[in-house]
């Protein structure tokens, strides 16, 4: 299993632009996430998905949209890609289900740079 | 919005030292986790916490979950060069079924060798 994966693993957007954060995963998770990692701080959670066609917002979605068409993929939209927006981007999953404490499996991350 | 609020901030410790971290809340939790992150790296779970009081153990690592649900620690026993990282601990609350978690500001721990 590769696990959960990212691309791309840097990129530079100029202000207004858009772009999409691919994640993929293997492991038949139903949960997936993603976050966003400021210097020095904790992750916050910006979207989740508990399952195919299922989506809601986190803490910080503002900026920002998902889509969850199949079970694998979970892609993060910037439409108008901000300086705010810099930060590094981590997808995880998780089985989910009755035990919701159950690991999150996060990816390597994408280091995004607004200027 | 949330906080769980991690100290110490960083720490710079000798090989072999022991190292002790920890997270509070103003409210309560359900579930405590600590990971871990190296640099360039993904958080990678370490220890899961579920029930007040709980001590846990994964082999230099034991973590306690506070008997008031507001707090948690880490300790690392005889530390090692390959400890450096980033240390956050997380926290579930309620009976949320969704698996969202709330993130402390980490604490970074570097040792020399």
């Amino acid at each position: 299993n590769a696990g959960v994966t990212q691309t791309p693993k840097f990129r530079i957007l100029k202000i207004g632009q858009s772009m999409t954060l691919q994640c993929a995963q293997d492991m038949n998770h139903n949960y997936m996430y993603w976050y966003r990692q400021d210097p020095g701080m904790g992750l916050k959670l910006i979207y989740y998905s508990v399952g195919a066609g299922i989506t809601d917002k986190g803490e910080v979605p503002n900026g920002y949209n998902v889509s969850r068409s199949t079970t694998e993929d979970f892609p993060l939209r910037l439409e108008l890609a901000a300086p705010s927006q810099t930060s590094v981007y981590f997808c995880a999953s998780s089985y989910g289900g009755s035990r919701a404490t159950d690991t999150q499996y996060f990816g390597p991350g994408t280091r995004l740079t607004v200027l | 919005g949330q906080q769980l609020n991690q100290s110490p901030q960083s720490m710079f410790i000798q090989e072999g030292e022991d190292v002790s971290m920890n997270c509070t809340s103003s409210s309560i939790f359900n579930t405590w986790l600590w990971y871990k992150q190296d640099p360039g790296e993904g958080p990678v779970l370490l220890i899961a916490l579920y029930k007040a009081g709980e001590l846990t153990s994964n082999g230099r690592l034991t973590a306690q979950f506070g008997i008031t649900r507001k707090d948690s620690f880490l300790n690392i026993s005889a530390s090692i060069p390959s400890d450096v990282g980033i240390y956050f601990c997380a926290g579930l609350k309620g009976s949320s079924n969704t698996g969202k978690l709330i993130f402390g500001q980490g604490t970074t721990l570097q040792v020399k060798p």
